[in-house]
């Protein structure tokens, strides 16, 4: 079973700054991989980020990178230099790797809603 | 690029009828999911299919709900009976077969119940 946690409903980040969005996750899988997806009002949702439970190294793509404390269980996503096309909800995810014969499904947080000021 | 495309876009339906949401995935995708997100909630899992049969299948998923690949390209949910709380956004979603890749989102279908 795995659960996620997102502890900040709304924030707020002033165009061109950088924010941090908070993650905590709770598996029993020993592989796992843990997701950033983005919401636009339009509600598509759109991979942002991807993290291998077993890769040290924290994922980076582009503004966006995540900082990742496996101890701690903890997935935290970083936006750098913020753009107003940034506002959206965004949703921290994990899914087990091999369970289910590597077809489970996501497990997503509840979301925090990100407001770019211009 | 390719997509998972959905359709419709939005439903509206009688309670108690039934409803067919249609999905067509990536085509060399392995993997098909049913998502659903009431309105202000988070997305929650609903199934997942995989070599023409359920692989797995969340509390939500009851006998209300079935799921159907009916021509090797489509990929169906079917609500049965349909309540009000059904109303909700409907994702499909589709996967390759290695294990570290992951899913694309339609756009969703929004469903609303009368």
């Amino acid at each position: 079973a795995q659960t996620v946690t997102q502890s900040q409903p709304e924030m707020s980040v002033q165009e061109a700054e950088t924010v941090t969005l908070s993650c905590t996750y709770d598996t029993s899988e020993s592989d796992y991989y843990l997701f950033w997806y983005k919401q636009p009002p339009s509600r598509q949702m759109i991979l942002v980020i991807r993290q291998e439970a077993y890769k040290q190294q924290n994922a980076t793509e582009n503004r966006f990178s995540v900082n990742f404390q496996k101890a701690a269980k903890s997935f935290s996503l970083k936006i750098s230099d913020s753009q107003l096309g940034d506002a959206a909800m965004y949703f921290c995810a994990s899914r087990g790797m091999y369970s289910g014969g590597g077809a489970d499904g996501l497990t997503f947080g509840k979301g925090t809603h990100l407001i770019i000021q211009p | 690029e390719p997509e998972v495309t959905q359709t419709p876009s939005h439903q509206v339906t009688q309670m108690g009828q039934e409803v067919i949401l249609r999905c067509v995935p990536i085509s060399n995708h392995l993997y098909f999911y049913w998502y659903r997100q009431i309105l202000g909630q988070k997305v929650e899992f609903l199934v997942s299919f995989y070599n023409n049969e359920i692989s797995e299948k969340s509390e939500i998923f009851d006998d209300q709900f079935s799921v159907e690949r009916p021509d090797g390209s489509n990929f169906t949910l079917k609500i049965r009976s349909t309540k009000l709380e059904d109303s909700a956004m409907y994702f499909c979603a589709s996967r390759g077969l290695r294990y570290n890749t992951e899913a694309f989102f339609g756009q969703g279908t929004r469903l609303t119940v009368v």
